[in-house]
């Protein structure tokens, strides 16, 4: 069955500091790739995703994700935090079964501190 | 100009009432989809919609039923709400059901007490 494994159920990040958030998924074909960013009370919104190409995509706000086909990964990073970076982070795969559902993580609660 | 969205925010209410959450995107996407989003922050799908028609529905109860009047609403009605029912509940869309520009709303965030 297809699932996603976000190991950390929270990370703290001094402000400044660079971040890395893993994810790795199980999925038998060529996965579609997404992170969301949920702050608090508010919806989910799209950072970045892959579908093909490129294996290192750019999102907005300063992320970036690489998608590494040998470790079932797609790890999130930006290379300097800031404060309002604080939020939970979800990964998730695109399973296409006919349509397309999204298997979500757990989740990654990111905390900044001063 | 919101995309995909849902009323009400908040929703407060009794064990046993019914009570629906409505859902309406402006993106002419052909595929909608309800999430529901546990107290662990665990996401999952709940139903799928393409066109007005049911494609998927991920084991949910009975006591859910979505109804489509048409492809840009896809409202979830809840019968005999139960505890267990407390939730933020998502409303996406797709541009088809190949998932691309997958959309999320707001959500709903409903509380049985």
């Amino acid at each position: 069955a297809q699932s996603v494994t976000q190991p950390d159920i929270h990370i703290t990040v001094s402000e400044g500091a660079s971040l890395e958030l893993r994810c790795n998924y199980s999925y038998g074909a060529t996965p579609y790739l997404f992170w969301y960013v949920q702050s608090p009370g508010q919806g989910l919104q799209l950072l970045l995703k892959y579908f093909s190409g490129d294996t290192l995509v750019q999102g907005i706000k300063g992320f970036e994700a690489e998608f590494k086909r040998s470790q079932s990964s797609f790890n999130l990073r930006k290379p300097s935090v800031h404060w309002s970076d604080a939020a939970e982070y979800f990964c998730a795969v695109g399973v296409v079964t006919g349509f397309q559902k999204l298997v979500f993580g757990t989740g990654t609660r990111l905390l900044v501190s001063p | 100009d919101t995309a995909v969205s849902q009323t009400p925010k908040y929703l407060v209410t009794q064990m046993g009432n019914d009570k629906s959450i409505k859902c309406e995107q402006n993106l002419g996407h052909d595929t909608m989809y309800w999430y529901k989003q546990d107290s662990k922050k665990f996401l999952k799908i709940m139903f799928s919609y393409n066109n007005k028609e049911l494609i998927i529905n991920e084991t949910v109860p009975n006591r859910f039923s979505p109804k489509s009047p048409d492809k840009a609403h896809l409202n979830l009605h809840i019968n005999s709400l139960e505890l267990g029912d407390s939730a933020v509940y998502f409303c996406a869309s797709s541009q088809d059901m190949s998932g691309y520009g997958y959309t999320f709303g707001s959500g709903t965030r409903l509380t049985v007490v």
